[in-house]
């Protein structure tokens, strides 16, 4: 069945380093693909999506690719700061006419930045 | 535009009390609906959807229900909390037949059961 598998973390870095978190997803068909965040005591926003191989989503900074031939989705940002202290979740949707669309997590992954 | 509202933000229950969280969207119709739990860390656990009026679907077996007696409203229910229902619980809605659409999540409710 359809599953996401990202980096379990925690994830602990400087500010103005470099982030990647990992994400990989097994699906049958074309899945639209996205990155959620959770910040201390919320609920889930979405950060950015792809819905096609080869899309770029984008969003305050982060970065993440749509790569069909690695099936994968990893997220980026190149210079972090405090406040992307947050919990990130990779999901995905099957793009098959279901009437669900419903969204497969990964597990999370937290991310702790330090001034 | 459309938005999301769950209620309450906080609950602390005893044991063996009844539960009742509510959600409800605006600006949408035929949503599908999603309650969804997180306990102690950060996995996500899906407890029922559904996609139109009285029309509900269990993830897990367990101490709770859920009901949709109107469109935009979902409502998750116990008749008895125990320890375990501790945890903070979400509520979502995405666009019916939309894969690319992505979930909408509300603010969340946290729930301790003593």
């Amino acid at each position: 069945g359809d599953s996401v598998t990202q980096m379990e973390g925690p994830v602990t870095l400087s500010e103005e380093a470099f982030l990647t978190i990992n994400c990989t997803y097994t699906a049958t068909g074309y899945p639209s693909l996205f990155w959620y965040v959770q910040y201390p005591g919320e609920g889930l926003q979405l950060l950015l999506k792809a819905t096609k191989a080869d899309d770029k989503g984008s969003n305050k900074g982060f970065e993440a690719t749509y790569r069909k031939e690695t099936t994968s989705f990893h997220l980026e940002k190149g210079s972090v700061q405090v406040s992307d202290s947050a919990v990130y979740f990779c999901a995905l949707s099957e793009n098959r006419g279901s009437t669900l669309g419903r969204l497969y997590f990964g597990r999370g992954t937290q991310l702790t930045v330090w001034p | 535009s459309q938005t999301i509202h769950q209620w309450p933000a906080t609950l602390v229950q005893p044991v063996g009390s009844p539960l009742s969280l509510e959600c409800t969207v605006e600006g949408t119709s035929n949503p599908n609906l999603y309650w969804y739990r997180q306990a102690a860390g950060r996995g996500l656990q899906l407890l029922f959807y559904s996609v139109g009026i009285g029309q509900i679907s269990s993830e897990v077996p367990q101490n709770l229900s859920a009901s949709r007696p109107q469109d935009r409203q979902f409502i998750l229910s116990s008749k008895k909390l125990l320890l375990s229902d501790s945890g903070f619980y979400l509520c979502a809605w995405s666009a019916p037949r939309d894969g690319g659409y992505g979930y909408t999540f509300g603010s969340g409710t946290r729930l301790t059961v003593v």
